[in-house]
């Protein structure tokens, strides 16, 4: 069966630290993935796309891996900041809609 | 861009009763995606439209529930005969029809709560 796995746990880690968050995904063959942000109560927030023949992504402190063979996408976020708590969601584009993993709670403390 | 908005932001209803939804896009996007979410997941796709056309929806998806898109602009779920495990936030979002890859908009959401 497809299925989508993000870190269950919660990440906790200092300020300044480089945050690393993993999206593994099975039985699909996406074009491209996308990463959103979640603050509680609210919507989310488009971050980062990368497509299939693209290795890697990056914006401000914001990197984004795709390795279509090993089927794993993995966010990084560098300098991490206290306001970069977080639930961050992995989507996987399956013909016009996107899929989401159940994501991954950071919370980056002082 | 005003963004995607919802309403209401919250709903409490009864088990048993009917509820409508209304979400209205960002203006120049052509496609609407509803999403259901429940609390520790992530959003699960419900249906989508562009325009006012219903492309696909869910097979998970009760036949109490539909959707309509019926100018091309904003779209309104119901769910008809609520149950408990109707619960959840319903997330709306929009996006440009120009990629299949288009980045989601997404408004924060009603929340339904089926008492």
């Amino acid at each position: 069966s497809q299925k989508i796995e993000q870190n269950s746990e919660a990440l906790n880690i200092q300020e300044g630290k480089t945050a690393t968050l993993t999206c593994n995904y099975t039985n699909y063959s996406p074009a491209y993935l996308q990463w959103y942000r979640q603050d509680p109560g609210r919507g989310p927030v488009f971050l980062l796309l990368i497509r299939e023949n693209e290795k890697e992504k990056r914006k401000e402190r914001l990197k984004v891996t795709f390795d279509t063979t090993l089927k794993q996408s993995l966010f990084h976020i560098t300098a991490s900041q206290p306001a970069d708590s977080a639930t961050y969601l992995c989507a996987l584009g399956q013909g016009g809609k996107l899929i989401f993993g159940q994501g991954t709670e950071l919370s980056v403390k002082p | 861009d005003t963004g995607v908005s919802q309403d209401p932001r919250h709903k409490i209803t009864k088990r048993g009763q009917n509820v409508t939804f209304r979400c209205d896009p960002i203006s120049e996007h052509n496609r609407l995606y509803w999403y259901r979410q429940t609390l520790g997941q992530g959003p699960e796709f419900l249906t989508y439209f562009q325009n006012e056309a219903q492309l696909e929806k869910s097979r998970l998806l009760s036949d109490r529930f539909s959707a309509e898109r019926p100018k091309g602009s904003f779209s309104t779920l119901e769910i008809q005969r609520t149950e408990q495990g109707d619960s959840a936030m319903y997330l709306c979002a929009s996006s440009l029809a120009g990629g299949d890859n288009s980045p989601l908009h997404f408004g924060n959401g009603t929340r339904l709560t089926v008492t």
